[in-house]
This record gives C-alpha cells, structure tokens and sequence, in this order.
C-alpha cells in the first residue's frame, strides 16, 4: 500500500525562523512529489520533485529529494506570518495514482 | 485510506460519451471539493460544495456538471470531452470549509481519446 507521512504533524515558531519540514514515502512506481500550502479551498502548488539532489528555490522557500532515502524536505527560511498554512506533500505514481500526506500545520507567530 | 474514495480510478472515454467519476466519504464531513490535477498545472479547484450546496465553480466548462446528492457522495459528469481535459482528477473533503485538513481520494485517472 502507498504511503506518505509528513513530520511534524504541528510546528508553531515565530518570524524570522527557519523551519524544515519533512515528508517521507513508499510508494511503487514514483514518478513525482509535490509540495502544496493549504490556505482556506485550494491548496497552492509550490514544487514538484522528479530527481534526486536538485534543489527547487522560490524566494524563501525550497525542497529537495532524495529517491535513495525516499524522502523530501520543504524548508522556509525568515518565516512570517503569512506563511501559516498546512504544507501538503504529495506523490504521484506512473499508475496514475496521487497520494497525500496528512500535512504539516505550520504557525508563525509575530 | 484517507476515508475518502474515488471510482472509477482510470476511464478512457471517446469525445462523444458520457461518463461519470464517483466520490464518496463517510468521516461526516461537510465540505467536498473536485480537483483537477495534471502535468501542466498540478492542481486546480474546480467545484466546492458545502452541506451540499455549491458554493464555487472555479470557471469549469460546461462539459463537466458536478452533482451533490447528499453529504457523503459527490459526482462529476463528463460529456462530450476534450483530448486536453486528459488529467487526474482528484476529489478531497473536510469537516466544514474551514482551515482544517482536506483529505484526498487516490483520485480518477481520465484519459480521452
């Protein structure tokens, strides 16, 4: 069975902190891993990983992934409040199958 | 096993039939949502039903009519598709439509043809 589980499950910090968030898999058949923030309906997209040791960076935000250990990373440096949210990891499969993790519910406090 | 369940999970239709992808979840929640999810944009909203309701239909074409009979099951029908409407379509609910945690189905694998 396909699995994904992100840790922490809660994070609360305060801004200007640099947190990593984590998200480890088993799947069969990878073919990609995306990182979603959660805010009210729509989760938005952040990254999608194919490739192991390639570092995908927007602003303050980047992940990388490690196919060897089947794990993924998600870190936010100088964080501020706008940047509360669940933090989604999921992971697609060449069947054509998408599964999520439970999320990272992530408080950045003033 | 989110809870939530999605059939069929892959459907290969021709541009002239009709089909439709099913979603069901019994955690009680209030809020069901269909997603689309393919390699050019990875996830978009495209209906939100609360209690039932549609409360959102994100500028979905007309070929695609969401149905909400209750709170524990939702459908999309699909009519007279395009090759490009070719995507995972992914349902996901939560308790009320709120910051909580969504939860996904695995999601139905449509091909059209």
């Amino acid at each position: 069975e396909d699995k994904v589980v992100q840790s922490p499950l809660s994070l609360v910090v305060h801004e200007g902190d640099t947190v990593t968030l984590n998200c480890s898999y088993e799947v069969t058949n990878f073919r990609s891993l995306l990182w979603y923030k959660q805010e009210k309906k729509a989760p938005t997209f952040l990254f999608m990983l194919t490739s192991s040791g390639i570092e995908k960076k927007s602003g303050r935000l980047s992940s990388i992934l490690d196919k060897k250990e089947l794990f993924s990373i998600l870190n936010i440096t100088a964080t501020q409040t706008g940047d509360s949210a669940v933090y989604l990891c999921a992971v697609n499969t060449n069947a054509g199958k998408s599964t999520f993790g439970d999320g990272t519910t992530l408080t950045v406090k003033p | 096993e989110t809870g939530v369940t999605q059939t069929p999970r892959h459907l290969v239709m021709g541009m002239t039939n009709k089909k439709s992808l099913k979603c069901e979840q019994h955690l009680g929640h209030n809020a069901m949502y269909w997603y689309k999810q393919s390699a050019k944009k990875p996830l978009e909203l495209m209906f939100v039903y609360n209690f039932k309701e549609q409360t959102e239909n994100n500028s979905v074409p007309s070929r695609f009519s969401p149905e909400c009979p209750n709170s524990s099951h939702l459908f999309l029908h699909l009519h007279t598709l395009q090759p490009e409407d070719s995507a995972l379509y992914l349902c996901a609910s939560r308790p009320a439509d709120s910051g909580n945690t969504i939860y996904f189905g695995e999601g139905s694998w449509l091909t059209v043809v």
